[in-house]
């Protein structure tokens, strides 16, 4: 069965500072992972997914398929990222359930 | 693009009664997933539908849960003589057929159960 761990439930760092949100998985064959985050009295959004290899919104994730690990990153921290971010994992490109992170709650500080 | 929409907001019940939950996916969209998320934890899969079949609900409790999604209209997901333990935020997202991992969601249903 997968799994998703976010190891961290609290986040905070100063603006401007560099920031990492770690998500581990365990899933026996080709996953694809995600990254949702949610803002303040808004609904859940994708952030960023593995195969679009994309930076948005400044933030970045490499999939380490050797650590079974797909941290988040952004080298200059805003107030505006502060939000929650859950890490989420489909078993199959072709449609599937994702299993997600018990998420971790970012607060970036003025 | 209106996005998913579901209603209501907010439902609150005493236990013993029923909970329905509508969920109405994006347009173009038939493709729908409920996920549940109990306090102080991350969502958790509940079923999976497309149009008038149900795909996966390997989430599902056993008993007092049904979900469908009709040909014409919301996917429902229907919670049977509620307990205190349904109380949570549901969430429903919907994504297209030919790009069924991205899934796009709605803002939820917390239901409290009194």
């Amino acid at each position: 069965a997968q799994r998703v761990t976010q190891p961290e439930k609290l986040l905070s760092v100063f603006k401007g500072a560099p920031v990492e949100l770690k998500c581990n998985y365990s899933y026996s064959g080709s996953p694809e992972l995600f990254w949702y985050v949610q803002y303040s009295r808004q609904r859940l959004q994708l952030l960023l997914r593995h195969i679009s290899r994309e930076s948005i919104k400044g933030f970045t994730a490499d999939l380490n398929k050797g650590e079974t690990s797909f941290h988040l990153k952004k080298p200059f921290a805003q107030e505006e990222d502060s939000a929650m971010y859950y890490c989420a994992l489909s078993r199959e490109t072709s449609g599937s359930r994702l299993t997600f992170g018990e998420g971790t709650q970012l607060t970036v500080n003025p | 693009n209106a996005g998913v929409m579901q209603n209501p907001r907010h439902l609150v019940r005493r236990r013993g009664q029923e909970a329905r939950l509508r969920c109405s996916p994006m347009k173009g969209h038939s493709h729908v997933y409920w996920y549940r998320q109990l306090p102080e934890e991350g969502l958790k899969f509940m079923v999976y539908l497309q149009k008038e079949n149900i795909i996966d609900e390997s989430g599902m409790p056993k008993e007092r849960f049904s979900a469908e999604f009709p040909k014409e209209g919301p996917s429902i997901l229907r919670i049977q003589q509620v307990v205190r333990g349904d109380s949570a935020a549901y969430f429903c997202a919907s994504s297209v057929g030919t790009a069924r991992n991205i899934q796009y969601f709605g803002a939820g249903t917390r239901l409290s159960v009194l």
